[in-house]
């Protein structure tokens, strides 16, 4: 156990909705990424958060977006899904200064099924 | 854009036989880190890696990073069972800007046959 939460563990929806995942760090990480997982693409990073604030994107969709809330906790919201967002999404979380790079730890992710 | 690439993307090897994994990047890298995936689990970190030629070794496992932080090896030595899963490396090219952004390769899938 990570101490990396992620819910759901599954969702299953159809096109066009819109979903919220969740995702609670360790306690203490002031930093969480947020990444997709595909068959075919392997692990893409999507964003990341820093004690609340956006600190690095990476290959994000405009459909997609997050935020950092003031007790640390983080959401990736998915909107006008597509058949291709079916995907393991992972959240990690470290406690990361500017100075200092530190390991991630994942939580067990949330698949999504996109019908 | 920067990409790590990984080889090969498959192996297969007999209980006791060595695993060596490849990582090279098209940037040089500020750092790299490897982790493992267990089939439907999620990434463990093993290592990281930030000095120029750095080696450093965790019982049979054994990382290397090249002297140019442009490519990177993850050996291991005498396979186990327990080793099977998906490696992934994973570089942070800061000198490029990209700062927090972890590229990952696409990971080899090791399976042991006991």
């Amino acid at each position: 156990d990570s101490g990396v939460t992620q819910t759901p563990k599954h969702l299953i929806t159809a096109t066009g909705q819109r979903v919220t995942l969740r995702c609670s760090p360790r306690s203490g990480d002031l930093s969480v990424y947020w990444y997709q997982q595909s068959l075919d693409q392997g692990l893409q990073f999507l964003i990341q958060y820093y004690n609340g604030e956006e600190r690095a994107k990476g290959n994000i969709l405009e459909r997609f977006s997050a935020q950092q809330f003031p007790d640390l906790h983080s959401e990736l919201n998915l909107s006008s899904l597509e058949l291709g967002d079916s995907a393991l999404y992972f959240c990690a979380s470290s406690f990361r200064t500017s100075s200092i790079y530190d390991e991630q730890f994942f939580g067990p992710g949330t698949r999504l099924t996109v019908l | 854009g920067q990409q790590v690439m990984q080889i090969p993307q498959y192996q297969h090897v007999q209980e006791g036989e060595d695993f060596t994994t490849y990582c090279n990047s098209s940037t040089t890298l500020s750092n790299i880190q490897w982790y493992k995936q267990r089939p439907g689990g999620h990434p463990v970190f093993l290592i990281q890696l930030v000095k120029s030629g750095e080696v450093k070794k965790q019982k049979r496992l054994t990382f290397q990073f090249g002297e140019a932080k442009k490519n990177s090896s993850l050996h291991i030595t005498a396979t186990q069972t327990t080793d099977v899963g998906t490696y992934f490396c994973a570089g942070e090219d800061r000198y490029g800007g990209s700062q927090g952004n972890l590229i990952f390769g696409k990971g080899t899938k090791l399976s042991v046959k006991p």
